[in-house]
C-alpha cells in the first residue's frame, strides 16, 4: 500500500512571499501524486498532478511541484501567494497501477496581508 | 460534462440512528467511486471504493457500510450511528480504465451525531 506524510499542519505566510508546502510519500512500486485544494465547507479541487515525464509540473494559479524519486518527495511551492490563496492542501498518491488513492493530513496554508 | 451530486449536505443524528449518504454521478458511463471521510486534523481516510455495481472493496473495519445499486449511484450507510462516525463525508469518481486519472470530488455531506 501506499502512505502519504505532510510535514506541516499549518503554514502561515505573508501576502506575496514564497511558500513551499511539504509532501512525502512512501510506496514500493510506481506511483502518480497529485495536489488537490480545499475551500471551507466545500470538495477537493485538483490543483496539479505528476504522472510521467517532466519532474516538474505547474498548475495554472502560479503553483508548481517537483516529483523527486530518490527523496521520495512532491513539495508544493508557489513563488508570490496571494490572500485568495489560504485554504487546505492535500497531496494524494495513487499506485500507478491500482485503484485507490491515499490522502495525506493536510496542511492548512493562511496569507496574511 | 459530468458532474457529481452528493445529498444531504448537512445531516444531524442522534447516536444509533441509521444513516443514508448517496452520491450520484451524471455524465460518464462506469465510473470508479469512492467514499472518504475528513476528520479535523485527520485528512481523508478512504472508507470504500467500487469499480462495478455490486463491487465494494473496503478499506477499513468499521461501523459503515457502502453499496452501487446502479452504475452512477454509491450510498453509504450504516444500521446504528456512533459518536465517532461524525465527520465530512466525500464523494469522488475517477474515469474506469484510465489509471492516469485525478479524482474528482462531490461538495461534501456533514454529519455530526449527537
Amino acid at each position: 500500500a501506499q502512505s502519504v506524510t505532510q510535514l506541516d499542519s499549518q503554514v502561515p505566510v505573508f501576502e506575496e512571499a514564497p511558500v513551499e508546502l511539504r509532501c512525502n510519500y512512501s510506496s514500493s512500486v510506481s506511483v502518480y501524486l497529485f495536489w488537490y485544494v480545499q475551500y471551507p465547507n466545500q470538495g477537493l479541487q485538483l490543483l496539479l498532478k505528476y504522472l510521467s515525464g517532466s519532474t516538474l509540473v505547474e498548475s495554472i494559479n502560479g503553483f508548481e511541484a517537483e516529483f523527486n524519486k530518490s527523496q521520495t518527495s512532491f513539495h508544493l511551492r508557489k513563488p508570490s501567494v496571494h490572500i485568495s490563496d489560504t485554504a487546505e492542501y492535500f497531496c494524494a498518491v495513487s499506485a500507478a497501477t491500482g485503484n485507490q488513492f491515499y490522502f495525506g493530513t493536510g496542511t492548512s496554508l493562511t496569507v496574511i496581508p | 460534462s459530468q458532474t457529481i451530486h452528493q445529498w444531504p449536505a448537512t445531516l444531524v443524528q442522534p447516536v444509533g440512528s441509521p444513516l443514508s449518504l448517496e452520491c450520484t454521478v451524471e455524465g460518464t458511463s462506469n465510473p470508479n467511486l469512492y467514499w472518504y471521510r475528513q476528520a479535523a486534523g485527520r485528512g481523508l481516510q478512504l472508507l470504500f471504493y467500487s469499480v462495478g455495481i455490486g463491487q465494494i472493496s473496503s478499506e477499513v473495519p468499521q461501523n459503515l457500510s457502502a453499496s452501487r445499486p446502479q452504475d452512477r449511484q454509491f450510498i453509504l450507510s450504516s444500521k446504528k450511528l456512533l459518536l465517532s462516525d461524525s465527520g465530512f463525508y466525500l464523494c469522488a469518481w475517477k474515469r474506469t480504465g484510465l489509471n492516469t486519472g485525478e479524482l474528482f470530488f462531490g461538495e461534501g455531506s456533514r454529519l455530526t451525531v449527537l
